[in-house]
């Protein structure tokens, strides 16, 4: 199976400040044959089901915000908030969905503001 | 609108069985993947099942292989999942996930049905 892995487990930004959560793959996610990561990036507030905000590693889902950016590949994936916001607070996952037998989530990171 | 309700939750002894089900609307139904992603109390998600558009390619989590069956009926708009000899350790919120055409990202999500195992 994939592991994700998120870094860090929480994190205390101020309002208008960036945000970075990372997540390591144990194996590359990268499908070869069409050069696109199998990597998505998913919020979920208290209360409520995850939503989808970024997948292919670095596309936008519709409607999100432009603060909200991915980035990397291979094993290697970054997800940026470049300025938080209150309503940003929430915990974050990312999911791989390269292996096709075993989708896998980051144990997801915590946002809060400082 | 995409709308995804799931219903068949409740509290369950262990050892028993239950079947959860969602209802899809909104969405070519027959047209997508679907699945189901639970996350117990306090926890992260965790990946349980999914389906493909025409039941001919069906995944497990190790976790639940042999005790939990998914299925889907296009003509109901409908994705169930029939859980068997359930454990304490799948008590959680289920919840229904339409994946995408492209890939199996989860572009949509109910609001789940809560399963607790209890005697």
């Amino acid at each position: 199976d994939i592991v994700m892995t998120q870094s860090p487990d929480s994190l205390a930004v101020s309002l208008g400040e960036r945000a970075t959560i990372n997540c390591k793959s144990s194996q590359s996610v990268l499908y070869s044959s069409n050069n696109k990561n199998y990597l998505a990036w998913y919020q979920q507030k208290p209360g409520q089901p995850p939503k989808l905000l970024i997948y292919w590693a670095s596309t936008r889902e519709s409607g999100v915000p432009d603060r909200f950016s991915g980035s990397g590949s291979g094993t290697d994936f970054t997800l940026t908030i470049s300025s938080l916001q209150a309503e940003d607070v929430a915990v974050y996952y990312c999911q791989q969905y390269y292996s096709t037998s075993m989708y896998t989530f980051g144990q997801g990171t915590k946002l809060e503001i400082k | 609108e995409v709308q995804l309700v799931e219903s068949g939750g409740g509290l369950v002894q262990p050892g028993r069985s239950l079947r959860l089900s969602c209802a899809a609307s909104g969405f070519t139904f027959d047209d997508y993947a679907m699945h189901w992603v639970r996350q117990a109390p306090g926890k992260g998600l965790e990946w349980v099942s999914g389906i493909s558009w025409n039941s001919g390619s069906i995944g497990y989590a190790d976790s639940v292989k042999g005790r939990f069956t998914i299925s889907r009926d296009n003509a109901k708009n409908s994705l169930y999942l029939q859980m068997n000899s359930l454990r304490a350790e799948d008590m959680a919120l289920y919840y229904c996930a339409k994946a995408e055409l492209s890939g199996d990202y989860f572009d949509y999500w109910g609001q789940g049905t809560l399963v607790t195992v209890s005697s």
